[in-house]
């Protein structure tokens, strides 16, 4: 089994609508980690936890939110999804010591029409 | 920042080593050398890191030059499940929440 798994894989969804994207982990890590990734653009970060008491907008928030429900699961919401927001989505982990050691979902393919 | 610069593309014989080239002549002296891989469409794939010896694990063997401005990553028998895009990194953004920045990376093709 995978140890970060997102759900779900695909998702096609109209503008204005609120869709939430969830990861789970089993790697036991503190930190998680959301990125899009967009060709051409490499990756961005949307936010990041360091615990579950401990969420920070990473540089390219607006627009999202996300929820720690416990330490392996980190949820990406769009509020209010619009078409800009199609893109290739990552969730990722590391550990506290080797924070840039970041072990990655397969990814949510989303497309806003 | 520390930049990298990799070669964009290399094509190399299934079943033989690919040594991928990296070089990093303004890295500063805490900076770590990493290196991941994206497979299309795939998550990004963390391979190996290393700060000034030579490291080796599972997946490859990473050489770093004494001077550190380089760095080489060895795939010792490369399979067509090795293509894909590797990423040879020295920035990390430690004030944006360990944020990795990839550049354009190498794209590899492993041909039968």
């Amino acid at each position: 089994d995978a140890d970060v798994t997102q759900t779900p894989r695909n998702r096609i969804t109209k503008t204005g609508k609120r869709i939430m994207l969830e990861c789970s982990q089993t790697k036991g890590h503190d930190r998680m980690y959301w990125y899009r990734q967009d060709p051409g653009l490499g990756l961005r970060l949307i936010y990041y936890s360091f615990d579950v008491k401990d969420i920070n907008k990473g540089e390219i928030s607006d627009g999202y939110s996300v929820s720690r429900q416990a330490q392996a699961k980190f949820s990406l919401s769009l509020e209010s999804a619009i078409p800009n927001q199609t893109a290739l989505y990552f969730c990722a982990t590391s550990d506290l010591g080797s924070p840039y050691e970041q072990y990655f979902g397969p990814g949510t393919r989303l497309t806003v029409t | 920042d520390a930049k990298t610069t990799q070669p964009p593309s290399m094509d190399c014989a299934e079943g033989r080593a690919a040594n991928l080239p990296c070089n990093h002549s303004t890295i500063s002296g805490n900076e770590y050398v990493y290196w991941y891989r994206q497979i299309h469409s795939q998550g990004p794939q963390y391979i190996i890191h290393g700060l000034k010896n030579n490291e080796t694990n599972e997946m490859a063997s990473l050489i770093i030059t004494e001077d550190r401005k380089s760095s080489t990553l060895i795939l010792p028998h490369a399979t067509l499940r090795d293509t894909a895009v590797y990423y040879c990194i020295v920035r990390v953004d430690k004030a944006a929440g360990n944020k990795l920045t990839f550049g354009g990376g190498t794209r590899v093709l492993v041909k039968p």
